[in-house]
Order: C-alpha cells, then sequence, then structure tokens
C-alpha cells in the first residue's frame, strides 16, 4: 500500500528566508504522482505544486518548488522567501494508484517568524 | 463559481443526535470526495462519488454514517447517533474527470464537536 512519510511535525523559519518541508513516499508503482498542499487556520486545503514521477524536471510553481529525488523517494517542498503569511500545516499528498482517494502524510506545521 | 463550498462551517451537538453537513462542489466536477481530518493527522479519506454513484467507501464509514449526491451535484454527510470520536473536520473535495493525477480542490470544511 502507498504511504506517505513527514517526519518533521513543526518547523520554524525567518522570514524572507528559504525552507525545506521532508516527504518520503512508499510506492511499488512505477507511474505516480505527489503532491503538496497548504491549509492555514481557515481550514481548506490549497493546492500548491505537483510532480509526476515521470517529469524530468523539478516542479515549480512561484515560490514554491519541488526537490524531488526519485531513488531516494523523497518529494521535499522548498518554500524561498517566506512571508508570515506561510504559515499554515502542509501536507504531502499521493492519488492512490488504482483507486479514487489521494493520501496523505500526517503534515508539518510552519511557523514563520518576522 | 467561486469553490467548493462547505455548510455549515461549525456544529456542535450532544451526542447522541443526528448531524447533516452539506457540499457544495465545483460546477464542472463530476467527482467529489468526504474527507475526515482530527487534530494533527492529515485528511483520511470517508467516501468517493463519480456524478452521483458512490463507488468506495472508506472501512472508516461506519453503518452511523451515509453520504449521498443524489442529482450529481451537491452531497450531504448525514453522521447518526452522533459519539465523541465523531469530533473531527469534515472536509469535502472535488475534481474534473481530466485524470487520476488532478488535484482535487477542498472546501474550508466542517468543524464537527460532540460533546
Amino acid at each position: 500500500a502507498q504511504k506517505i512519510t513527514q517526519t518533521q511535525p513543526g518547523m520554524f523559519v525567518q522570514e524572507k528566508e528559504a525552507v525545506t518541508l521532508d516527504c518520503t513516499y512508499d510506492t511499488s508503482d512505477q507511474s505516480y504522482g505527489l503532491f503538496w498542499y497548504k491549509q492555514p487556520s481557515s481550514g481548506e486545503m490549497i493546492f500548491l505544486i505537483y510532480q509526476g514521477s515521470y517529469d524530468e524536471q523539478n516542479a515549480t510553481e512561484g515560490r514554491y518548488s519541488l526537490n524531488f529525488q526519485k531513488a531516494r523517494k523523497s518529494a521535499n517542498l522548498v518554500i524561498s522567501a517566506s512571508q508570515l503569511g506561510d504559515s499554515a500545516m502542509y501536507f504531502c499528498a499521493t492519488p492512490e494508484t488504482g483507486g479514487f482517494k489521494t493520501i496523505f502524510g500526517a503534515g508539518t506545521r510552519l511557523f514563520v517568524k518576522a | 463559481d467561486t469553490g467548493v463550498s462547505q455548510d455549515p462551517r461549525h456544529k456542535i451537538t450532544k451526542r447522541g443526535q443526528n448531524v447533516t453537513f452539506r457540499c457544495d462542489p465545483i460546477s464542472e466536477h463530476n467527482r467529489l470526495y468526504w474527507y475526515r481530518q482530527t487534530l494533527g493527522q492529515g485528511p483520511e479519506f470517508l467516501t468517493y462519488f463519480q456524478n452521483e454513484a458512490q463507488l468506495e467507501k472508506s472501512r472508516l464509514l461506519s453503518d452511523r454514517f451515509s453520504a449521498e449526491r443524489p442529482k450529481g451535484s451537491f452531497s450531504t454527510l448525514e453522521i447518526q447517533r452522533t459519539e465523541q470520536g465523531d469530533s473531527a473536520m469534515y472536509l469535502c473535495a472535488s475534481s474534473s474527470p481530466q485524470g487520476l493525477n488532478t488535484e482535487a480542490f477542498f472546501g474550508q470544511g466542517t468543524r464537527l464537536t460532540v460533546v
């Protein structure tokens, strides 16, 4: 069964600095995808970035980039130039192969300090 | 259409009462999902609809839980005889039919507290 592991319950970063949030995944599939979502205190899950297993380039979306290391089965999220509004929970996730649901990790709470 | 809408945002109920939540997905999305999220955890899948058909249900969805999507548009999730362990955030999401790796768009959730 697929599994997402996020080992950092909480992270602190100084405003304007970069931060890396870790994600490792466990799958035996050759084709898969990885998502990152942000969940602010309001509760809504906001899609940030997607990486497909066959994508040769690391995905980037504005200040978000994905450090995808297939051999290590890791898909770390890098947030550059952190802003106070980046303080939130961040979830790494993957679609279930052959199914319909998305499998989420336990999340990392990011605190951005002024 | 501004996104996935859930109602109510918060619900406090006494143990043993029934509650019903509503989700309005993005209008062109035919896929609709319900997830449950407890404090400090990621969302856990409950059930999935494609149009009006409920195609998958998690083992988490006990017989006290029922979900419907009668016309393939909005969906309701009902919990009967609520228990304190039902206290959680209930998230609804929808996605377009374009591919398995299409991201899901989430609503703001309904936070249920059973006292």
